[in-house]
């Protein structure tokens, strides 16, 4: 079994400012690890993943994540976010290997500031 | 672009009711899946299908039916509506992946359904 944790429920932060979205997951097996964001009145769509290699990944939008293996977190940050990155974003974890499902946090909103 | 259309944005249903919601992807994809969405809960995959005519429980599928009898449509069932299914509904899609790989899942803008 899997699951992902995002410990903060809502993450506030003013324009230009950085920001950092906590990730904790655990699995009993080598795992995928991915970022999903979802505007307003949209679907998710994919930020950024780690399936193997270097373990600092970048994304879309000047996102970027590190894969913690002894801490078993995945965080997401930005140097300098902008208004247009208000969004809900979730972590979500899949066992690597074979067909595995994908397991969904649930979810940081993000609001920025002006 | 992929896209996946789903065939309502907003949808109100009265307890006891079937109601179908529909999802159609364009990119040939052989995976489809349903989800819903809850505030606080986050994504609960409910049905998913890798084939046509093929389908797994998710994690949550009490009380849903999907049908998959064309490739590019995944239908999801509520054979008799309640209260508690009120919710955010996500359709999404992806190419099989290779060993070694994730393919993406692409979603659709969900479809809001109240039942009253």
């Amino acid at each position: 079994a899997q699951s992902v944790t995002q410990l903060d429920s809502q993450v506030p932060v003013f324009e230009e400012a950085p920001v950092e979205l906590r990730c904790n997951y655990s699995s009993s097996v080598s795992v995928y690890l991915f970022w999903y964001v979802q505007y307003p009145n949209q679907g998710l769509q994919l930020l950024l993943k780690y399936l193997s290699g270097s373990t600092l990944v970048k994304g879309i939008n000047g996102f970027e994540a590190e894969f913690n293996k002894s801490q078993t977190s995945f965080h997401l940050r930005k140097p300098s976010v902008h208004i247009s990155d208000t969004a809900e974003y979730f972590c979500a974890v899949r066992g690597a290997g074979g067909y595995q499902k994908v397991t969904f946090g649930t979810g940081t909103k993000l609001q920025v500031i002006p | 672009d992929v896209k996946v259309t789903q065939s309502s944005r907003y949808l109100v249903k009265r307890t006891g009711e079937k109601v179908f919601l529909e999802c159609v992807q364009d990119m040939d994809h052989e995976n489809m899946f349903w989800y819903r969405q809850d505030p606080g809960l986050g994504l609960r995959l409910i049905y998913f299908s890798y084939d046509v005519k093929m389908k797994e429980k998710g994690d949550i599928p009490e009380g849903y039916s999907v049908s998959r009898e064309k490739k590019e449509r995944f239908s999801l069932i509520l054979e008799s509506a309640s209260t508690n299914q009120t919710s955010m509904y996500l359709c999404a899609s992806s190419s099989l992946a290779t060993l070694g790989n994730y393919n993406e899942q692409f979603f659709g803008p969900g479809t809001r359904l109240t039942v009253l």
